[in-house]
């Protein structure tokens, strides 16, 4: 059970702007950075976001992130068609200790 | 570019051991300041993080897991075991790059399935 709890599901039109959240606590994202990925089934999950909201090299800048308090959020602005792949929040957790992934949420555009 | 590569048996049987290989090209782990991860992926469910180890050794364990989990670093490469292995273990495990024990991975493996049956 992970205790970075996203919305099972998105979804959105081309051009749409989509958002998802990633829901913790006091001893994970309020107290440590927050990491994005994207995964697409039988590939090499991919680094999007790291440190609440730092792009890598070669992300674009449609994909932002943020974080408020215990809660982070990801907005994919400008869908596209190769945006659709699973997305996961992570973080450090104190208590654990150690680092966890949130549920993760599906991308669909329609 | 760097790229990792996991290794290892596709098929275990209930209660031994799952052993696999990252092998780190374009680099030496040892010439790093890097940190090198595993995680897995069960079928249908999310990531989970197992572990990571340090260039020199220095090693961090999921708690679930720390039982039955060992990672060791070579030059070129790092080894995960995986003790008294179930069912509940099958999935594909992905060896990864990560710049501090907290940090991000920032690349990652293609992933390698494992799968525990009898």
């Amino acid at each position: 059970q992970s205790v970075l709890t996203q919305p099972p599901s998105a979804s959105g039109t081309p051009g749409q702007r989509v958002t998802i959240s990633c829901s913790g606590s006091t001893s994970n994202i309020g107290s440590n950075y927050v990491y994005w990925y994207q995964h697409l089934p039988g590939t090499a999950p991919k680094l999007l976001i790291y440190r609440n909201n730092q792009r890598p090299s070669g992300v674009p800048d449609r994909l932002t992130g943020s974080k408020s308090g215990t809660s982070a959020s990801l907005a994919i602005s400008g869908l596209r068609s190769e945006d659709e792949a699973d997305y996961y929040c992570a973080a450090f957790d104190d208590s654990l200790p150690g680092y966890v992934f949130g549920t993760g949420t599906k991308v669909t555009v329609l | 570019q760097l790229q990792l590569q996991e290794s290892g048996p596709g098929l275990v049987k209930p209660s031994e051991t799952l052993s696999l290989t990252c092998t780190v090209s374009s680099d030496s782990v040892y010439s790093s300041s890097h940190y090198w991860g595993w995680i897995r992926q069960p079928p249908g469910k999310g990531l989970e993080w197992i572990g990571t180890i340090s260039y020199i050794g220095i090693t961090y364990y999921n708690p679930s897991l720390e039982s039955r989990v060992t990672i060791s670093v070579d030059t070129s490469k790092n080894q995960l075991k995986l003790s008294s292995v179930t069912a509940a273990d099958t999935g594909i495990y992905y060896c990864a790059r990560q710049d501090a024990p907290r940090g991000a991975f920032d690349i990652w493996g293609q992933g390698t399935l494992v799968t525990v049956s009898s």
